[in-house]
């Protein structure tokens, strides 16, 4: 079966440092690009991270630059995203995404459940 | 950064109805353009990808357009199951940006 599932997320204070997790099944991993997308009580969609297949490129949202790392081990087929520098802005329920680029097609067609992460004193 | 402006933010309809929801980029975008649909508590599920390519085992009533940074998903006949919030969202160009969703209730 085909699944992403995240872990890692909870209560934290402003200033304190979180990391998720997500664990992927049923497709090759190490083959894919990978995401993270958050999303606030309430609010829309907001992408937050991309890596490469090979963890050798990745890219940001301006508002997390500097504090957010993505990261994967293919060996455990696993997509991590390391969060410093913790705001409650960063609340939210965060989604990892398979992100397929097949020129000309680009998608995110697999999707976890998500992991809420709340920031507050 | 590449701007998604979706019309409307929300709409009332009825099953059997046709719905269009229009996403308007700030710039070109040369059709890199996807939708989610969300239910809540769920995750976004693809929809239409690269502007009107119909996601496996989404049902034929969804199809997507385009013209030139306008953008258009329409369902033929609103099923019960299809109220939901609809998302767009672009990959052309870092940061992909999502539009502002709009959400689509029983009339």
């Amino acid at each position: 079966e085909v699944q992403l599932v995240e872990s890692g997320g909870g209560l934290v204070q402003p200033g304190g440092s979180l990391r998720l997790s997500c664990a992927a099944s049923g497709f090759t991993f190490s083959r894919s690009w990978m995401s993270w997308v958050r999303q606030a009580p309430g609010k829309g969609l907001e992408w937050v991270a991309n890596i490469k297949e090979d963890g050798g490129d990745n890219y940001y949202v301006d508002s997390v630059k500097g504090r957010f790392t993505i990261s994967r081990d293919n060996a455990k087929n696993s997509l991590f995203l390391q969060m410093n520098s913790l705001r409650a802005e960063d609340t939210a329920v965060y989604y990892c995404a398979r992100y397929v680029r097949s020129h000309p097609h680009y998608y995110m067609d697999i999707w976890g459940e998500g992991t809420t992460v709340t920031v507050s004193s | 950064d590449i701007q998604l402006t979706q019309s409307p933010s929300f709409l009332s309809a009825s099953v059997g109805d046709r719905v269009t929801i229009t996403c308007r980029a700030s710039q070109g975008i040369n059709n890199y353009l996807d939708w989610y649909q969300q239910k809540p508590g769920k995750a976004p599920k693809l929809l239409i990808y690269t502007a009107s390519t119909l996601e496996s085992g989404v049902p034929s009533r969804f199809s997507g357009s385009a013209s030139g940074t306008e953008f258009t998903l329409t369902i033929s006949s609103l099923q019960p199951e299809d109220f939901a919030t609809y998302y767009c969202q672009q990959l052309k160009t870092y940061p992909l940006t999502f539009g502002g969703g709009t959400k689509v209730e029983i009339k």
